[in-house]
């Protein structure tokens, strides 16, 4: 089946650095990528859509310039967490969907932890 | 904008019990797709059953059959002769045609006793 991977799993970072997390499609392209955060016995909330080879679209309410997205090719998309914050700290999940399988749900990775100190 | 509501924080049962999910959601769609994924403790996120709007049938996939109620807006989860591997949090979620977003609900956490 479908395999999303994603790195690293878990990181620590100081306050006032940028870390980045790769989130890959392994047997599948995928057009379109989803980051999601998600806070400790709470329900994951999107953040952006990552498209390749454009622009990503944010929620409302999510800082552009803090979460960049790159989505280069059709198996990967990175989310850097710049100027990370301890308020950044959080589960960070990615998910993919096929191309032409869109409708049968979407693949998540394992999900990052961040922890900034 | 589209919401999902899983009235149910936290259930337990007793192995090889019936337990009943419930969710509902919100959307001035007629064409969607709802998913009830499960997170166990190890956080990854999976598929459980996926249900198309247009089907009247019910899905079921093994274990696992939802009462899709789409009038009502409803779409409940049963899981038959539940297994301690069961054990997870349980999330219901809506899918519009439109953007493809899959928007989450709050979640259960469900508690399988041995």
């Amino acid at each position: 089946g479908a395999v999303v991977s994603q790195h690293p799993s878990r990181v620590i970072c100081k306050s006032g650095t940028s870390v980045k997390i790769e989130c890959r499609s392994l047997d599948f392209q995928a057009t379109t990528m989803f980051w999601y955060r998600q806070f400790p016995k709470q329900s994951l909330m999107l953040m952006a859509t990552s498209n390749e080879g454009s622009k990503a679209t944010y929620e409302q309410g999510v800082e552009k310039d803090k979460f960049l997205i790159n989505h280069a090719s059709l198996t990967l998309s990175t989310l850097t967490v710049t100027s990370a914050h301890p308020e950044d700290s959080s589960f960070y999940i990615c998910s993919a969907r096929e191309v032409g399988r869109q409708n049968y749900g979407y693949t998540f990775g394992s999900g990052t932890r961040l922890t900034v100190v | 904008a589209q919401t999902v509501t899983q009235s149910q924080p936290e259930m337990s049962v007793q192995e090889a019990e019936t337990v009943t999910l419930s969710c509902t959601y919100d959307t001035s769609e007629s064409n969607y797709y709802l998913f009830w994924y499960k997170q166990p403790p190890s956080r990854q996120m999976i598929l459980v059953i996926r249900q198309e709007a247009y089907k009247q049938q019910n899905a079921t996939e093994n274990r696992f059959s939802v009462n899709f109620q789409k009038a009502a807006k409803s779409f409940s989860l049963k899981i038959s002769d539940s297994q301690l591997g069961d054990t997870a949090m349980y999330f219901c979620a809506f899918m519009n045609h439109l953007d493809d977003k899959i928007i989450f609900g709050k979640g259960t956490r469900l508690h399988i006793l041995p």
